[in-house]
């Protein structure tokens, strides 16, 4: 079954430094998400990328933080100078050519900034 | 603030019985639903979505939707103790892509 890969799977980062989360979304996909889950809290919505531009962001989603996909397969998370309270799982989504269709999550990558 | 509500649990339930997780959601607009279940240390996994009101049936799961009264529920039928984990009820309106998460049920399966 087509999954969504996500490397590294735990970057240890100091802090202010700049940080680049990567995902290979399932082929076929063209909704692209990333999320965050801070230790013991919920999974937050960071932004939605569909058709190479941003479609929503959240309020988490500042300044600091960009996205891109650079080439046909590849979705980055660029965290430009990284505070301790960044410290947390990223987990990246896709989702099928609906929008409403489910999004299907990679197995994240654990930041730890110090 | 659209909000996601679970009760965080622990539901305890023995092997074989029917767990029962329940989600409410604050935005009238929400017309997908999902459940997703996270062990720990993991990524969510999608279990089941709905998005018409009723009852969506698959193998041992079960999602009912009550949009009137803002409503989802997950029902897991003959429990097993690998079904011990945290399930996510989220929500996303037809017109946006942000998806919202409740804060999840720990469910615990005893053997």
């Amino acid at each position: 079954e087509p999954e969504v890969t996500q490397t590294p799977s735990h970057q240890v980062t100091q802090m202010g430094q700049e940080v680049i989360l990567r995902c290979v979304p399932i082929s076929n996909h063209l909704y692209f998400y990333w999320y965050r889950q801070i230790l013991g809290q919920k999974v937050e919505f960071l932004v939605s990328f569909y058709n190479n531009e941003i479609s929503e962001k959240s309020e988490i989603f500042d300044d600091q933080f960009s996205v891109e996909r650079p080439d046909g397969s590849n979705f980055t998370l660029k965290i430009r100078s990284t505070k301790l309270e960044d410290s947390a799982m990223y987990f990246c989504a896709s989702g099928d050519r609906v929008r409403n269709q489910p999004q299907h999550f990679g197995d994240g990558t654990r930041l730890s900034i110090l | 603030q659209k909000e996601v509500e679970q009760n965080s649990g622990p539901l305890s339930v023995p092997e074989g019985a029917i767990a029962s997780l329940n989600c409410t959601y604050s935005d009238r607009g929400s017309q997908s639903f999902f459940w997703y279940r996270q062990y720990s240390g993991k990524s969510p996994e999608l279990i089941m979505f709905i998005y018409s009101n009723g009852d969506k049936e698959d193998g041992r799961f079960t999602a009912q939707l009550n949009k009137a009264s803002q409503y989802v529920s997950l029902l897991i039928r003959d429990s097993q103790p690998s079904d011990s984990a945290t399930y996510l009820c989220a929500c996303r309106n037809t017109g946006g892509f942000k998806t919202i998460f409740g804060a999840g049920t720990r469910l615990f399966v005893k053997a």
